[in-house]
């Protein structure tokens, strides 16, 4: 199975700060990767597809990038809406895998 | 406007079996792959299943970790999906969420196994 390891796996943060996510695949998925933020009590949301693609109504803030094996997700200007937990998924092979997710939260 | 709803969670014994049910509309289903996701209580996510379309033949894939106590299944003139799930455990005990192609989710359907 291919293995995304997601760090950190908390990220304090203050609103106006630049941050990243990062997901490292353990075997090539080219851009079959996929961002979802979830808020408490919510159903996840996607924010990221094709590894870059800012999927629809998604503020202009988040984008994603890949660089060989690692994959990013990176959020400028904080604002508080944003504090929730963010998972990568990897779509190129079965069994799809989801990195264990990065808590993003108020320092 | 595109919809997802689960049904069919609850409390389940130990060994038992449940049959979650997702109601789809707004769009074409027959189009589209449909996939099964859960979460544990205060856990990350976890794939489950996928059921391709007719032009795949309807192919399933599965989780290893659920692998042959777990069928996904659809009925497109229904637009539904739906995971048969069996043989539960404790660990079963999940929200599970029907999602089209990761880009739209419903909101879950808890299943506790539990005596």
């Amino acid at each position: 199975d291919i293995q995304m390891t997601q760090s950190p796996s908390s990220l304090p943060a203050s609103l106006g700060d630049r941050v990243t996510i990062t997901c490292r695949a353990s075997q090539d998925i080219g851009n079959y990767l996929r961002w979802f933020q979830q808020k408490p009590g919510k159903s996840p949301r996607l924010m990221i597809y094709g590894a870059t693609n800012l999927a629809a109504g998604v503020p202009s803030r988040f984008s994603g990038s890949r660089s060989g094996s690692d994959y990013s997700l990176t959020i400028n200007s904080l604002e508080s809406e944003d504090m929730a937990i963010y998972y990568c998924l990897q779509h190129n092979e079965y069994p799809y895998t989801f990195g264990a997710g990065t808590k993003l939260e108020l320092k | 406007e595109v919809q997802i709803l689960e049904t069919g969670g609850g409390l389940v014994k130990p060994g038992g079996s449940l049959r979650l049910s997702c109601a789809t509309s707004g769009f074409n289903f027959n189009d589209y792959f449909m996939n099964w996701v859960r979460q544990a209580p205060g856990k990350g996510l976890e794939w489950v299943a996928q059921i391709r379309n007719k032009n795949y033949n309807y192919a399933t894939y599965y989780a290893e970790s659920l692998e042959g106590r777990v069928t996904i299944s659809r009925d497109d003139s229904k637009s539904s999906v739906y995971l048969q799930v069996s043989s539960l455990r404790a660990e079963d005990t999940a929200i599970y969420y029907c999602t089209r192609s990761f880009a739209y989710w419903g909101q879950g359907t808890l299943v506790t196994v539990s005596s």
